[in-house]
């Protein structure tokens, strides 16, 4: 079957502007993860979605990012006035009721 | 705080088993061990997990030592392909949901 997707797989844009990226779960996966890896570096976690629960925003790093999630759908990580530190690898997960996760291929994300 | 220890790199020849450590000491009677792969430009890819029990599937097979304080990933034969960072992981959050990854092991496997 189909895996989580992500859209755009890569995005360019300047410092100041507002992105989003989407991600599409594995159908039925109840579960949904918004993950950040800056070059070389491991994957942090932002942000969880389970189910109608609030989701675990503990990650995101500043009240310039934040994510929404309809039903147990499609999701989309905004991050407002986009800084260079920005620049990452940004990935989504998704998961049967927080058991084993699965990726997609991330967005790649760089703040000019 | 690091809650994995893994070597920094390994090789591995085409074709042999590449066995790949992890040390946990601190690890608590619930947390499971999740081995993560994450090949060059793509998505992280989930390998296996396991508790206490040594664990196999299609992919690898997992060893946990009985105390617990350490598990070793077994490729049987690895390829090319396999050549990859590899992450031992012990997830946290209240329902084992938050996945860190560490620096993990870069395995080179070599014709």
């Amino acid at each position: 079957g189909a895996g989580v997707s992500q859209s755009p797989s890569n995005k360019v844009t300047e410092k100041g502007k507002d992105v989003e990226l989407r991600c599409d779960p594995i159908s039925g996966h109840t579960a949904l993860y918004w993950y950040r890896q800056r070059l070389g570096q491991g994957l942090e976690f932002l942000i969880y979605f389970q189910g109608n629960s609030a989701p675990d925003k503990s990650g995101l790093p500043s009240d310039r990012f934040s994510a929404e999630r309809t039903g147990e759908s499609v999701s989309t990580l905004t991050i407002q006035r986009t800084q260079q530190e920005d620049s990452a690898v940004y990935l989504c997960a998704s998961s049967y009721s927080g058991e084993t996760q699965y990726f997609g291929p991330g967005t790649r994300l760089l703040v000019l | 705080d690091a809650k994995t220890t893994q070597p920094p790199s390994m090789d591995c020849a085409e074709g042999r088993a590449a066995n790949l450590p992890c040390n946990h000491s601190t690890i608590s009677g619930n947390e499971y061990v999740y081995w993560y792969r994450q090949i060059h430009s793509q998505g992280p890819q989930y390998i296996i997990h396991g508790l206490k029990n040594n664990e196999t599937n299609e992919m690898a097979s997992l060893i946990i030592t009985e105390d617990r304080k350490s598990s070793t990933l077994i490729l049987p034969h690895a390829t090319l392909r396999d050549t990859a960072v590899y992450y031992c992981i012990l997830p946290s959050g209240g329902s084992n949901y938050k996945l860190t990854f560490g620096k993990g092991t870069l395995l080179t496997v070599n014709p």
